[in-house]
């Protein structure tokens, strides 16, 4: 079982809908990172936190907009999303550090209709 | 540009048939490198870390070496649940910033 637990498993929702991914780790990790995965390719950085501070944005589109209320927690709020931003959001944390690891949650697997 | 570059894209072993996935980079200031394994509809799986030329991390059935532009992993003997997506991410001064190889699919039949 992974130590990063990301809710819900599987989300569908129209283009006008607003909806939030969510992500929990109890590791005492200081950064947080959401990427995102479509088919048969790697996951591509979407944001990094930092101490519960925005430290990367990958020039993400406005319609993701990422928050991280402390630092177990992170959410990506979803507002007019396109169909072909149906993927797999996957949420990580690490002890912040350049040489930690990441380690991953299950994902949330996105269909926008 | 920074470049990681892993072959083959996929492989198809029997089960016992040894082989070895390689990943190559070109990025500046490299400090190491992280292997992962991810199963389908599943978040990656950290495997390893290597930090150093020269390095090598054993686990179960898989070895991990690296040298300055590339590493490998050696499957010894694989199984049908060594199936899966490995991925490979150096390690470089990115401030937090961590790119994946496009991966290896790797398929070991019984």
């Amino acid at each position: 079982d992974t130590e990063v637990t990301q809710t819900p498993k599987h989300l569908v929702m129209g283009m006008t809908n607003k909806k939030s991914l969510k992500c929990e780790q109890h590791m005492g990790h200081r950064a947080m990172y959401w990427y995102k995965q479509k088919a048969k390719k790697p996951p591509e950085l979407m944001f990094v936190y930092s101490y519960e501070k925005l430290s990367i944005n990958e020039s993400v589109p406005s319609r993701f907009s990422p928050e991280c209320p402390n630092s177990s927690l992170l959410n990506l709020h979803l507002h007019a999303l396109q169909p072909e931003d149906s993927a797999l959001y996957l949420c990580a944390s690490s002890q912040g550090d350049w040489y930690s690891p990441l380690h991953f949650g299950n994902g949330t697997r996105l269909t926008v209709t | 540009e920074d470049q990681v570059t892993q072959s083959p894209e996929a492989l198809r072993l029997q089960e016992g048939e040894s082989s070895s996935l390689n990943c190559s980079y070109t990025v500046s200031g490299l400090r190491g490198l992280f292997w992962y394994r991810q199963d389908p509809g599943k978040g990656p799986e950290f495997l390893f870390t290597l930090y150093s030329a020269g390095e090598e991390k054993e686990k179960e059935r898989l070895k991990a070496t690296l040298t300055k532009k590339e590493s490998f992993l050696h499957i010894t003997a694989p199984k049908p649940e060594d199936s899966a997506t490995y991925l490979c991410a150096p390690l470089y001064n990115q401030g937090g910033k961590l790119i994946f190889g496009q991966g290896t699919e790797l398929s070991v039949k019984p």
